[in-house]
């Protein structure tokens, strides 16, 4: 049974930073494309950024671009986002998710979610 | 504003049949991209509920059945229950954004 289970997020300031954790079972982050879609509250799923099965490729939503970093570390199964100069546009649920992109691009399983407010 | 368009509202009875509609354009749903949908109950993650026009993930009943026609897609749900009562997401692809896009959501409600 594939689990992703997030943490780290929480209350910050503008333009303050958080790092985002994402922790993998049931599925290798070695062998398996990863995504970060967020959430605002009472609006749509956003998609954020994913990181390839390569590891090394990376893609970022026009949003996240310049300020956010997806990264993971496969010894650990873990995916991160690395999140720099906060707006309170940011403030939403985050997600991780598995993400399939061979031969149709999609979100297969998606964690329980963790709260990031951006606020002063 | 999405990228990919869908009523914000639908409601039917138990046992009712309801379709919720997708639209797009030529440079995602309209190419090659599939429609992929996610069920979102209250309080919980999206999940995935159909995927690539058509297919439904092990352990999603086959009353949930979706289709693609040019540049929509269309998600059908039969024989409705009451723990159908939530929001229904579309998503594709779209190369000209070079991104994953969503519809706004559509609520469904069971009378």
């Amino acid at each position: 049974e594939v689990q992703l289970l997030e943490s780290g997020g929480g209350l910050v300031q503008p333009g303050g930073s958080l790092r985002l954790s994402c922790a993998a079972s049931g599925l290798s982050l070695s062998t398996n494309a990863m995504s970060w879609v967020r959430q605002a509250p009472g609006k749509g799923p956003e998609w954020v950024s994913v990181i390839a099965t390569n590891g090394y490729s990376t893609y970022y939503a026009d949003s996240a671009k310049g300020r956010f970093t997806i990264s993971r570390d496969t010894s650990k199964n873990t995916l991160y986002l690395q999140m720099n100069s906060l707006r309170a546009e940011d403030t939403a649920t985050y997600y991780c998710a598995k993400f399939l992109e061979w031969p149709d691009y999609y979100f297969e399983y998606w964690g329980q979610g963790t709260l990031v407010a951006v606020s002063s | 504003q999405s990228v990919l368009t869908q009523p914000p509202s639908v409601s039917g009875a138990p046992g009712q049949r309801v379709t919720i509609s997708c639209t797009g354009s030529s440079t995602n749903i309209g190419a090659r991209y599939g429609v992929h949908w996610y069920q979102q109950l209250p309080g919980t993650a999206p999940k995935l509920l159909i995927y690539s026009n058509t297919n439904r993930p092990s352990g999603v009943p086959d009353r949930f059945s979706g289709s693609k026609s040019g540049t929509s897609g269309s998600l059908v749900i039969t024989g409705l229950q009451a723990e159908d009562d939530g929001v229904y997401y579309c998503q594709s692809y779209d190369p000209s954004l070079t991104e994953s896009v969503f519809g706004g959501g559509t609520r469904l409600t069971v009378l």
